[in-house]
């Protein structure tokens, strides 16, 4: 069980679209992070959102957005979708009040753009 | 800026054979550093961290990895492979000041041959 949960499974999304993916945290975490991992790489950090703000960002373009709820899940959104884009995105949770807590992450949703 | 380098893309070992997955990092701070695995068709998995302390630290499943601070490496090993050692190895690093931003290389793919 990995405790952190993220929907859907898979996707397949038209270039051009918008998509929404959606993470709730393990329990008791209140920080999440998204990473893009796309085939045959590590994964790139995105987002981290913490106290429904985000917090630090990686190079990634404006297209990719995220939110974070007060019950701590979070939704990563994506619009103008791009061939490129297509990979397996993480979601992670750790906990602020556990300092450099490691991560803990979810199955991911594997998005396909066509 | 940080970086992860893994030297090892691909490892064919057979069993009880010994492991060792090199991995240097760059950064001129005080940072953590993690080995993750990733099973096929699993989630992403803590195998050890090294925070601070003894530079010799001990995971899950017999893995352990020694920190180099002169090397700047941390070189994940165990003596003896499984065949359900069989999986993707990622080393990451964050700086130790701001954990928000895991930085990764690009994974080893380890195949152990029973």
């Amino acid at each position: 069980d990995a405790g952190v949960t993220q929907s859907p499974t898979h996707l397949i999304k038209t270039r051009g679209q918008q998509v929404t993916l959606r993470c709730s945290p393990k329990s008791g975490h209140d920080t999440v992070s998204w990473y893009q991992q796309a085939l045959g790489q590590g994964p790139q950090f995105i987002f981290q959102y913490y106290e429904e703000e985000e917090r630090q960002r990686g190079n990634f373009p404006d297209r990719f957005s995220g939110h974070q709820f007060p019950n701590y899940s979070s939704e990563l959104n994506v619009n103008a979708l791009l061939l490129g884009d297509s990979a397996l995105y993480l979601c992670a949770s750790s906990s602020q009040d556990s300092g450099n807590s490691p991560l803990h992450f979810g199955n991911g949703t594997r998005l396909t753009v066509t | 800026a940080q970086s992860v380098s893994q030297h090892n893309h691909h490892v064919i070992l057979s069993e009880a054979a010994s492991l060792e997955l090199g991995c240097n990092y760059s950064y001129g701070g005080t940072v953590n550093l993690f080995w993750y695995v990733q099973y096929p068709g699993q989630h992403l998995q803590l195998l050890l961290k090294y925070f601070s302390g003894d530079p010799l630290v001990k995971g899950i499943k017999g893995f352990e990895a020694e920190f180099i601070k002169s090397k700047f490496s941390f070189n994940l090993r165990k003596p003896s492979v499984q065949w359900s050692d069989t999986a993707e190895y990622f080393c990451a690093v964050v700086d130790a000041g701001n954990n928000r931003k895991l930085i990764w290389g690009l994974g080893t793919s380890l195949a152990v041959n029973p």
